[in-house]
């Protein structure tokens, strides 16, 4: 079975710096995928980033991009020059035929 | 491209009652999948179908059912709605399974006193 595990329930960040947000994975697949959706408060999931499991660069889409650990099965998103903007719900997902999501980190990005 | 469409967007339901809720793409996806979201628990997948005809069970299936007899559409129907069913439901579609990302609804925020 498939597990995601978001340890961060919250997360605060200043205005222009960077953060990253934990994501750890547990499957015995070996062809998977992994994405980050964004949710903000206005509710709309919002697709964000993209990482294959047989990719050996880490993906990056703006200022977002995706710290791709394999042998530690991590997939940490990093946002890079944090804007208020980026205040919302992420939620990291794996998947393997079906998707399957973590409980999510709120970000607030202060100024 | 209208994408994702979901009605109703809200909806307040007595136990016991039954109801569908609408689910729309236009971009020939073949895959199609119903969450629904509870507070703290992310989304949780209720049923997929990989193709018209083709459905299955995701991880909260209870008290729902689905039918896909054309690519476009794909309702979850709620049998007999209890109060643990309250929960925003979202609808997603993508052009197949693992590797491409999913396109989601707005959400149907559904009550059920």
């Amino acid at each position: 079975a498939q597990k995601i595990t978001q340890t961060q329930p919250g997360m605060f960040v200043q205005e222009k710096e960077a953060v990253t947000l934990d994501c750890t994975y547990d499957t015995s697949d070996q062809s998977y995928g992994l994405f980050w959706y964004k949710q903000p408060s206005s509710g709309e999931m919002i697709f964000l980033i993209y990482q294959g499991s047989y990719d050996e660069q880490n993906a990056t889409e703006g200022r977002y991009s995706l710290n791709f650990q394999k042998a530690r099965k991590s997939a940490n998103l990093v946002i890079s020059a944090s804007q208020l903007g980026d205040s919302a719900m992420y939620f990291c997902a794996m998947r393997k035929r079906k998707l399957t999501f973590g409980t999510g980190t709120r970000l607030q990005v202060t100024l | 491209n209208a994408g994702v469409t979901q009605t109703p967007k809200f909806q307040v339901l007595k136990t016991g009652q039954s109801m569908t809720l609408q689910c729309a793409q236009d971009m020939n996806h073949e895959y199609m999948s119903w969450y629904r979201q509870d507070p703290g628990m992310g989304l949780r997948l209720i049923h997929y179908s990989v193709g018209a005809g083709i459905t299955d069970q995701g991880e909260v299936p209870n008290g729902y059912n689905v039918s896909r007899s054309t690519t476009e559409d794909f309702p979850l129907r709620l049998l007999s709605a209890a109060p643990s069913q309250t929960s925003v439901y979202f609808c997603a579609s993508s052009y197949r399974s693992t590797n491409y990302e999913q396109y989601f609804g707005p959400g149907t925020r559904l009550t059920v006193t």
